[in-house]
């Protein structure tokens, strides 16, 4: 059973740079895709972009100029970085594995999210 | 990108009830959408990929149809645990987007 758990700190100050890891269990990261997903406070689900194991990545244009996913040294961890951030970015932030099986996507797996709050 | 609107925002429903939801992209998506369920607290929980492929483990209740522009996600007899808010996301091109979610509340 695969398993993600994000993990990062809880409180960024405003114009300073999000970091998160996702740590994924119970599989491997190799031949999947690997997704970042936000959801401010009482709002909707935003996908902020995905990453192959090769590390190709695509981003969504509404962030792309602030943030990078990559692929951690350990090759079971993932990485989102977003700089520059503002209070418009808080928000909880979601790992999750993007399949891509027989021309279909679907985010099977999901990690249990991390609340980042922007505040100084 | 890709503008996804789901109706109704919310609606009120008893145990028993068929319940159905619909997601209406701004241009033709073929049938790249897929239906999440997500509780309060909880993260999104995935039922149905390529619009009308249920996800294993996912009970039959639940239901989805639909291509080009309109799909429906339809629970046949609603049960206490699906109540829950509900997005369909399309990834027919980049970026993914969401709907803005149908909250199923008990009536």
């Amino acid at each position: 059973q695969v398993q993600l758990q994000e993990s990062g700190p809880g409180l960024v100050k405003p114009s300073e740079t999000l970091s998160l890891t996702c740590t994924v269990s119970g599989g491997s990261i190799s031949t999947y895709y690997w997704s970042w997903i936000r959801q401010p406070p009482g709002k909707g689900l935003e996908w902020i972009g995905y990453i192959y194991y090769t590390g190709s990545t695509n981003y969504n244009p509404s962030l792309k100029s602030r943030v990078t996913i990559s692929v951690g040294t350990s090759r079971d961890e993932l990485s989102l970085k977003l700089t520059s951030v503002t209070a418009a970015d808080t928000a909880v932030y979601y790992c999750a594995r993007a399949l891509y099986l027989s021309g279909y996507w679907s985010l099977d797996y999901w990690g249990q999210g991390t609340l980042v709050t922007v505040s100084s | 990108a890709i503008q996804m609107t789901q109706s109704p925002s919310s609606l009120s429903a008893s145990v028993g009830d068929r319940v159905t939801i619909t997601c209406r992209a701004s241009q033709v998506i073929r049938n790249d959408l897929g239906w999440y369920q997500q509780k309060p607290g909880k993260a999104p929980k995935l039922l149905i990929y390529a619009a009308s492929n249920l996800q294993s483990g996912v009970p039959s209740r639940f239901s989805g149809s639909g291509s080009g522009t309109d799909f429906t996600l339809t629970i046949s007899s609603l049960q206490p645990e699906d109540f829950a808010t509900y997005y369909c996301l399309q990834d027919y091109n980049y970026p993914w987007t969401f709907g803005q979610g149908t909250k199923v509340e008990i009536k």
